[in-house]
């Protein structure tokens, strides 16, 4: 079956100090990846997503980015995070486009 | 994508049937709708999904009204696990979409003893 990590799973991080966050899938191939951030008291928003190896589109102007090395790893970057970078982020993954996305536990960010 | 509008938050008694209404009123042809919940600090989890049939798995049954401007999701059998917040979510295929699923607010489900 198909199984999805991301880590760490908490992190505080200082402003102005860069990120990496990942996230693999286990148990299929070529899969649509998807990352999301979920703001205090709000509703998840797509950040990025990929349907391919070095594709990364983005939804929203941000200080984040997006790379996919490998078919099933997905890296959520930034060079200097910010105080509006705090979050929840969610990274997930699908068989294609007309297919459910599933879930990752999620890292919850904070800055400080 | 079509916007849904759901109920803030709702009240059911565990062991009842819990009946979650979602309107999305300008949803379009090539547009499915989705349930997910999330239970407090865990992703979302996929729930059921549907484009003009009633449908039904294992977790719940989801049922569309004839012209698609509304659906319920049914959890036949509530209990206190299942206090979530639950999105309702239209969900374009096909085109340059790339199936990206757009999450509003939810409906806050509280499982009551």
């Amino acid at each position: 079956s198909q199984t999805i990590h991301q880590w760490p799973a908490t992190l505080v991080q200082p402003v102005g100090s860069p990120l990496s966050l990942e996230c693999t899938v286990e148990g299929t191939s070529n899969p649509n990846l998807y990352w999301y951030r979920q703001a205090a008291g709000r509703g998840l928003q797509l950040l990025f997503y990929s349907v391919g190896i070095g594709q990364i589109s983005s939804e929203v102007p941000q200080n984040l980015s997006a790379s996919r090395p490998q078919d099933r790893q997905f890296i959520l970057s930034s060079k200097k995070l910010l105080l509006s970078d705090s979050g929840f982020y969610l990274c997930a993954w699908s068989v294609n486009e007309y297919q459910p996305q599933h879930f990752g536990d999620g890292t919850r960010l904070s800055i400080l | 994508d079509a916007k849904t509008t759901q109920p803030t938050s709702m009240d059911c008694a565990e062991g009842r049937a819990a009946n979650l209404p979602c309107n999305h009123s300008t949803i379009s042809g090539n547009e499915y709708v989705y349930w997910y919940r999330q239970i407090h600090s865990q992703g979302p989890q996929y729930i059921i999904h549907g484009l003009k049939n009633n449908e039904t798995n294992e977790m719940a049954s989801l049922i569309i009204t004839e012209d698609r401007k509304s659906s319920t999701l049914i959890l036949p059998h509530a209990t206190l696990r299942d206090t979530a917040v639950y999105y309702c979510i239209v969900r374009k295929v096909g085109g340059t979409s790339y199936g990206k699923l757009t999450f509003g607010q939810g409906t806050i489900l509280t499982v009551h003893p």
